[in-house]
């Protein structure tokens, strides 16, 4: 069954450096996201991405973050300086289609553990 | 934007008892209502979602109601199971992205 991949799954940081996350969506999907689950908190919408740019942010999303599709398979999430509030698990998901309402499931990596010292 | 308030925060229920997680949503626009499982350690996986043309359905020991005048929507678990213990979310589509509840932890007690 296809899934979506993200990596690394835990990665370990000193405030201040830059981090990148990486996801490989589900090939044929057209719609991509990420979300933010700080520990033992509900899961917040960070960004959606479609056609090679975003579609909509949160508050979250602000100008430490950015994010790419730098090839076919790749979409990553950059934080350019990492703050500790920013220690949290990065949930990568992706659709096939914009109208979840028509065509059902967002798919979810597994997810990748960011811890900033 | 849409808010999703999601209760209890904690769940315990005996094994074979039905457990029961209630939802509201304040978008009045939002059509499409998911409820994913979270087990510890991995994503959110989708169990069961509802459309706003149903006001309920049902797959094997899962079900969804779906209030839309009240916007309340509701998880039932029957005959639950030791592996249903996890935290389940809730969640509301607004525009192009998903909304999460704040999630309910579900205990079951041999």
């Amino acid at each position: 069954e296809p899934e979506v991949t993200q990596t690394p799954s835990h990665q370990v940081t000193q405030m201040g450096q830059e981090v990148i996350l990486r996801c490989v969506p589900i090939s044929n999907h057209l719609y991509f996201y990420w979300y933010r689950q700080i520990l033992g908190q509900k899961v917040e919408f960070l960004v959606s991405f479609y056609n090679n740019e975003i579609s909509e942010k949160s508050e979250i999303f602000d100008d430490q973050f950015s994010v790419e599709r730098p090839d076919g398979s790749n979409f990553t999430l950059k934080i350019r300086s990492t703050k500790l509030e920013d220690s949290a698990m990065y949930f990568c998901a992706s659709s096939y289609l914009g109208d979840l309402a028509n065509t059902g499931e967002l798919f979810f990596g597994e997810g990748s553990r960011l811890t900033v010292l | 934007g849409e808010n999703v308030e999601q209760h209890p925060s904690t769940l315990s229920v005996q094994e074979g008892d039905s457990a029961v997680i209630k939802c509201t949503y304040s978008d009045s626009a939002s059509n499409y209502f998911p409820w994913y499982k979270q087990e510890l350690g991995k994503g959110p996986q989708l169990i069961i979602d509802i459309r706003s043309n149903v006001g309920e359905k049902k797959d094997q020991r899962i079900a969804v109601t779906l209030n839309k005048t009240a916007k309340h929507f509701s998880l039932h678990i029957t005959e639950t199971q030791p592996e249903d213990s996890a935290v389940y979310f809730c969640a509301a589509r607004s525009d192009d992205k998903i909304i999460f509840g704040k999630g309910t932890r579900l205990h079951i007690l041999p």
